[in-house]
């Protein structure tokens, strides 16, 4: 069974700049969740779907995070304007439903320059 | 707010030990309990979880859960230089629909040869 795919691996950008990342879950996995990790700390969730729809997106800084899951399979996560504390490992895991164990991509390393 | 605390470390242990890394939660009504392991530059890779008090066996692993204490603990037994990583525990709480994912900072643990 292929685990969770994420891409880019690695990505460096200037502070100010848009970036976006992808990630396509396990096959039958109905939740999607996107996790900052900055070093040194446990992963802090930013955003958690089911299907389609966001089912937790309280700690996601809104005013230049975006995520969506259109067609309920693979999502996307963007941050525009980049600043640089915005540097770090951004995961996605998913699950075959809420509250169930999760399986982590291998992770974007940000560095915001 | 749900809170996660383990710590830190770092844990040496010489290899053929038993490693005990514990973790404590204050919400009261989480139910579900993860063990991820992280080894430097990788993502979290589950390792246990567990859902009732008393103890879980997988091979080297066992996790032990007592609610009545808020206290989770994973012990490896027969520690192997292969097992140095950074032990992460999480709990899933009872709250709403979303049933957040909370993380602790981490153990880090090295296993001496």
């Amino acid at each position: 069974e292929a685990g969770v795919a994420q891409s880019p691996r690695y990505k460096i950008i200037e502070k100010r700049q848009s970036v976006a990342f992808w990630c396509n879950p396990i096959s039958g996995h109905a939740t999607l969740y996107w996790y900052q990790q900055i070093l040194g700390q446990g992963p802090k969730l930013l955003i958690q779907f089911q299907n389609n729809g966001v089912v937790d997106d309280s700690q996601l800084p809104k005013d230049r995070f975006s995520a969506e899951r259109l067609k309920g399979v693979d999502s996307t996560l963007k941050i525009q304007p980049a600043k640089l504390e915005d540097s770090a490992v951004y995961l996605c895991a998913s699950s075959l439903r809420t509250g169930h164990e999760q399986y982590f991509g291998p992770g974007t390393r940000l560095t915001v320059t | 707010q749900k809170e996660v605390e383990q710590n830190s470390g770092p844990l040496s242990v010489p290899e053929g030990a038993i490693a005990s890394l514990n973790c404590t939660y204050s919400d009261r009504g989480s139910q579900s309990f993860f063990w991820y392991r992280q080894y430097s530059g990788k993502s979290p890779e589950l390792i246990m979880f567990i859902y009732s008090n008393g103890d879980k066996e997988d091979g080297r692993f066992t996790a032990q859960l007592n609610k009545a204490s808020q206290y989770v603990s994973l012990l490896i037994r027969d520690s192997q230089p292969s097992d140095s990583a950074t032990y992460l525990c999480a709990a899933v709480g009872e709250g709403g629909s979303a049933r957040q994912l909370t993380f602790g900072s981490g153990t880090q643990l090295t296993v001496l040869p």
